[in-house]
């Protein structure tokens, strides 16, 4: 079993929707985790970090079931530009590495 | 550009030979890491520094792969023998001590023909 594991995608859908992404992860000894954003060709950058309480940012909001070791994130109003892949993260057994799902491609179309 | 910077960018080579990319991570960041990437896959962590030390080598790298961290600044990761299937984007990434985000460079993407 893969350490994180995520909705296969893709998911496309209209502008202004809300969609919803999935992550499951393995280790219950994990103790951070984040969503990456990662454009076609690209390289990976920080969306949002994920806190227990759970957090929003704009459009995006992040919550964590530490209970069912779930992650998900929520786009709100969809635009164009949320256009990319969404790269579940969590940190590794060992506490340094992090690991990253395959990712969810994501298409928001006019 | 104080950002993650990768070197070279593209690496077209023939398969046997040896290859070196070279990472230069944000001044001060003490954590750097390397990360294999292939079409449809997330990235796949391959070793982790702390300044000049590494602690960490996924079972990913074998023993024809490298890396270096020599004075604690920038960082080398070498292919020895290459294979068609080391084709891949090879991303580096660093983070500072507060561990809150890893700052990921442009990668190197190695072809092996």
């Amino acid at each position: 079993r893969k350490e994180v594991e995520q909705d296969p995608g893709p998911f496309n859908v209209p502008e202004g929707a809300t969609v919803a992404f999935n992550c499951t992860y393995s280790n219950s000894a994990s103790q951070s985790f984040f969503w990456y954003r990662q454009d076609c060709r690209k390289e990976p950058k920080l969306l949002m970090s994920v806190y227990s309480s759970g957090n929003e940012d704009g459009r995006f909001t992040a919550q964590l079931n530490r209970a069912s070791q779930y992650i998900s994130l929520l786009i709100r109003d969809s635009k164009l530009s949320d256009s990319a892949t969404y790269l579940c993260v969590v940190n590794s057994n060992s506490g340094y590495a992090l690991n990253f799902g395959k990712g969810t491609s994501l298409l928001v179309t006019p | 550009d104080t950002g993650v910077s990768q070197d070279p960018r593209h690496k077209i080579t023939k398969r046997g030979q040896n290859v070196t990319f070279r990472c230069d991570p944000i001044s001060e960041h003490n954590r750097l890491y390397w990360y294999r990437q292939t079409l449809g896959q997330g990235p796949e962590f391959l070793t982790y520094f702390q300044n000049e030390a590494q602690l960490e080598k996924s079972r990913l790298l074998s023993d024809r792969f490298s890396a270096e961290r020599p004075k604690g600044s920038f960082s080398t990761l070498e292919i020895q023998r290459t294979e068609q299937g080391d084709s891949a984007m090879y991303l580096c990434a660093s983070e500072d001590k507060t561990n809150t985000e890893a700052f990921f460079g442009q990668g190197t993407r190695l072809t092996v023909v």
